[in-house]
């Protein structure tokens, strides 16, 4: 049975610095990655995600993904308030039957 | 672009009582999911169906129910609500699932009293 982890639960960093967040899992036959954001009140939207192992970068942010470690991050650069969110890591395989395992996420607060 | 429509936006029930969520689609996506998400922490999944009349359950499936008659929707019922269970549940489709984003509805908040 797959599980997700998060860490760190909670985050407070001031505006502009760069923040990581991480998600480990525990089946190594996994092959979807994503990270998902979701705004107070609102629906999660996906962010990013990554198929293979490596780095991907789009605009402030960046996915990377260590298979063999069972690990993959998000990196925000020059973090704003408008990032201020809960960031859920989400995991599939297809083998695992179109199963998608969220994490417990991250609540990352931005200061400004 | 499509949307997903959950009803109610809120619900309230009586311990015990049963008690359905909907969950309709307009993107054509094959698979469709239901997850609970407790006081803002993350997702747990109750529920997912990969086409019309498949149903998978999911970590979360004892104490609950789903019906997927059409493509386009699918339904969750709670067959005895019980206060633990006060949260909001998040439905999400795909194109197919596995290696395709989900998107979500904007969810139901469910109270027990």
């Amino acid at each position: 049975q797959q599980n997700v982890q998060q860490s760190p639960e909670s985050l407070i960093v001031p505006e502009g610095a760069r923040t990581s967040l991480n998600c480990t899992f525990s089946d190594s036959a996994s092959q979807y990655f994503w990270w998902y954001r979701q705004h107070s009140g609102k629906a999660p939207k996906a962010l990013m995600s990554i198929f293979s192992n490596g780095e991907k970068e789009e605009g402030r942010f960046t996915i990377h993904l260590n298979k063999a470690s069972l690990h993959f991050s998000l990196h925000i650069r020059d973090s704003q308030p408008s990032d201020s969110a809960l960031y859920l890591c989400a995991v599939s395989n297809r083998t695992g039957g179109y199963k998608v395992v969220f994490g417990s996420g991250t609540r990352l607060l931005v200061s400004p | 672009g499509g949307i997903i429509t959950q009803t109610p936006k809120f619900l309230i029930g009586q311990e015990g009582q049963k008690l359905t969520l909907k969950c309709q689609q307009n993107f054509n996506h094959d698979t469709m999911y239901w997850y609970r998400q407790d006081s803002g922490k993350g997702l747990r999944l109750i529920y997912y169906s990969i086409t019309e009349n498949d149903l998978q359950k999911g970590d979360l499936s004892e104490g609950y129910d789903a019906s997927r008659e059409k493509k386009s929707s699918f339904s969750l019922t709670v067959t005895s609500a019980q206060k633990n269970e006060m949260a909001v549940f998040l439905c999400a489709s795909s194109i197919w699932g596995g290696g395709e984003t989900l998107y979500f509805g904007s969810g139901t908040r469910l109270t027990v009293l």
